[in-house]
């Protein structure tokens, strides 16, 4: 199956900091998802982006669906982005869902 | 809009005992897929629904666990007897076919 590979493992940063994540697939996508899961476990939705550019606030993510990585961009940092970031991936031929290992960022005041 | 409802949010059983986690998607979306997310670990797929057909369950234990989902809207997912590798958290999502899923607050199952 698609392997997914995502880094850093681990992120601390100062509040205001400016931070990029990354995450490589092995294989063709028909989706692309950024969640962040927050301290109580709710996966949260950030982007759909199977490819190309989205922006929402503070946050931006992009896809080259070519070269089989994506990028989350989180600028300008707060406190409440602590948790765990998760890239997941659906492969063409189906629907499911192929989660990475996920990003553990730390956001210090 | 409400989203994906779970319950319960979490369970406390002793090993060898039935457990049932119930899940309701976002009203229209047809597809319902049950995760299961291991401490550290990204979610891993157990089973997905396209309306009340299991289109995909490669991935559930079938001696122990099993699924339903009538008239295709609510689903039902059971583990009898339960053990203690069991332990993880029980996460649903739904989505329009092929597109953006979404998870609901997930049942932390504790198996002492």
């Amino acid at each position: 199956g698609i392997q997914v590979e995502q880094s850093p493992p681990d992120l601390i940063l100062q509040e205001g900091a400016n931070s990029t994540l990354r995450c490589n697939f092995s294989d063709s996508v028909n989706n692309l998802q950024w969640f962040h899961q927050n301290p109580w476990g709710q996966l949260i939705n950030l982007f759909y982006i199977p490819s190309g550019t989205k922006q929402n606030g503070r946050l931006s993510a992009t896809t080259v669906a070519t070269e089989r990585y994506s990028l989350l961009y989180i600028s300008s940092s707060q406190t409440t982005d602590s948790g765990v970031y998760f890239c997941a991936v659906g492969e063409t031929s189906g629907s499911r869902l192929t989660f990475g290992e996920g990003t553990q960022l730390t956001v210090n005041p | 809009e409400a989203g994906v409802v779970q319950s319960p949010r979490y369970k406390i059983i002793e090993k060898k005992q039935p457990v049932a986690f119930w899940c309701n998607p976002i009203s229209g979306h047809n597809t319902l897929y049950w995760y299961r997310q291991n401490l550290g670990q990204g979610p891993e797929l157990l089973i997905r629904y396209e309306n009340e057909e299991a289109v995909d369950d490669s991935q559930l234990p079938k001696d122990r666990f099993s699924a339903e989902r009538l008239k295709g809207v609510d689903s039902t997912l059971k583990i009898q007897p339960a053990e203690l590798g069991d332990s993880a958290v029980y996460l649903c999502a739904s989505s329009l076919i092929w597109n953006e899923q979404f998870f609901g607050p997930g049942t932390r199952l504790t198996v002492l």
